[in-house]
């Protein structure tokens, strides 16, 4: 079975230190790639997505990751993060083709970032 | 342009009652899901509908039923709700089958008592 391993289950970092969160996948075959957000009390919102082209992706809110196709990993980062990124994220993956899947998503068990001012 | 909605937002239940969480989407996309959230076990497919008409089994399927009534409205049931399925309850719909960007609505909170 597919499955996403997200590293870290609850990361504390001061205002503008920086960030990255690992995030591992299993398939071997074509992928897209997905982080999503979720701030406390409120539904899944995309950061950013990988399809194909340009390993480096660049999201909202100063959000990017880079997928690294021989590593089979997917990390996000920010350079200078902020009290408003305590949030919990997750990465999900669409393993194309895999088993008939019709776009169906399988995500990692998440990481909660918290923030402190 | 709403996205997707689900009513309701919350909802207590006793050990075997039933009762059915609602979702619909105005975006005009064919597939629509339904997930799960537990804390610490991220978010888990109970059911999806690829298109109007279809629907199949997701990680997760047992003690739920639903039905895509429309290519809008996509319902999960619970037909004797048990402890075990209190949860956050997400319903998403997607863009596509290969590159499938899924929008999510704002969640059922559902204890089961």
């Amino acid at each position: 079975a597919q499955s996403v391993s997200q590293h870290n289950h609850h990361v504390i970092l001061s205002e503008a230190a920086s960030l990255e969160l690992g995030c591992n996948y299993s398939y071997g075959g074509t992928v897209n790639l997905f982080w999503y957000v979720q701030y406390p009390g409120q539904h899944l919102q995309l950061l950013l997505k990988y399809f194909s082209g340009d390993p480096l992706v660049k999201g909202i809110k100063g959000f990017e990751a880079e997928f690294i196709k021989s590593k089979f990993s997917f990390n996000l980062r920010k350079p200078s993060v902020q009290w408003s990124d305590t949030a919990e994220y997750f990465c999900a993956v669409n393993a194309r083709g895999y088993g008939g899947s019709q776009g169906n998503l399988i995500f990692g068990k998440g990481t909660k970032l918290s923030v402190k001012p | 342009n709403a996205g997707v909605t689900q009513t309701p937002k919350f909802q207590v239940l006793k050990t075997g009652q039933s009762m059915t969480l609602q979702c619909a989407q105005d975006m005009n996309h064919n597939s629509m899901y339904w997930y799960r959230q537990d804390p610490g076990m991220g978010l888990r497919l109970i059911y999806y509908s690829a298109s109007e008409g279809t629907t199949d089994k997701g990680e997760v399927p047992n003690g739920y039923n639903v039905s895509r009534l429309n290519k809008r409205e996509f319902s999960l049931r619970l037909e004797s709700a048990a402890p075990s399925q209190t949860s956050v309850y997400f319903c998403a719909s997607g863009t596509g089958v290969y590159y499938n960007e899924q929008f999510f609505g704002p969640g059922t909170r559902l204890t089961v008592l």
